[in-house]
């Protein structure tokens, strides 16, 4: 199956900071890339998703870039603010399933 | 609803029991996703739905655990026999996809807090 490896396992920047979150996996069959923000005690909400043909999308303070190559990618937070302290998860689609790495605990400082 | 609902929030039970989680998809989703998501790790895929067609349940790890969707909207994933190391927290997702699910969003209710005493 595929393995997805998510760094760093923790995060923290000062308010106004960048924050990048890096995945990596091994099957090159993967098409979809999700990333999810989960809250303590809350639901994983989508934020950005890239497929395989796109190589860098972007949506206000975030953006998602993709090594189809090297098989990585990444999430880019710029301006980060107090309310993105959360558990970031990559994801990787193939097949049926969806992969997940084991979450990036992001803290924002104010 | 607006979104994946699930229930109940939160669930003990004794080992050796069985339990039964209910997740109700969006309206209209034809694809649906069971997760068990164990703490400070992300979810784990357990099983696929396509409607009423069980089309994967490969992560699903005994057969103590069956899931069902009789009518392609409600589903409920059952455990039997419950043990301590069941215990997590269990995840749907429903998604729009009606050809390859991986590439759709998948939405995802709150969860069932699952506790084996």
């Amino acid at each position: 199956g595929e393995n997805v490896e998510q760094h760093p396992s923790t995060l923290s920047v000062q308010e106004g900071d960048s924050a990048v979150i890096k995945c990596t996996y091994s099957d090159s069959a993967s098409n979809y890339f999700p990333w999810y923000k989960q809250e303590l005690g809350k639901r994983p909400q989508l934020i950005i998703d890239i497929r395989s043909n796109v190589g860098e999308k972007k949506d206000q303070r975030i953006a998602v870039t993709l090594n189809k190559t090297a098989k990585h990618f990444s999430l880019h937070i710029t301006e980060t603010q107090p309310e993105d302290s959360a558990v970031y998860f990559c994801a990787v689609g193939v097949g049926n399933q969806f992969y997940f790495g084991t979450g990036t605990s992001l803290t924002v400082i104010p | 609803g607006a979104g994946v609902s699930q229930s109940p929030r939160y669930k003990v039970a004794k080992r050796g029991q069985d339990v039964a989680l209910r997740c109700d998809p969006i309206s209209g989703h034809v694809s649906l996703f069971w997760y068990q998501q164990a703490l400070g790790q992300g979810p784990e895929f357990l099983t696929y739905f396509q409607n009423e067609a069980q089309l994967d349940k490969s992560g699903l790890p005994s057969d103590r655990f069956f899931a069902e969707r009789p009518e392609g909207s409600v589903s409920t994933l059952k455990i039997q026999r419950t043990q301590q190391e069941d215990s997590a927290v269990y995840l749907c997702a429903s998604s729009l996809a009606i050809s390859a699910p991986p590439n759709q969003p998948q939405h995802f209710g709150d969860g069932t807090r699952l506790s084996i005493l």
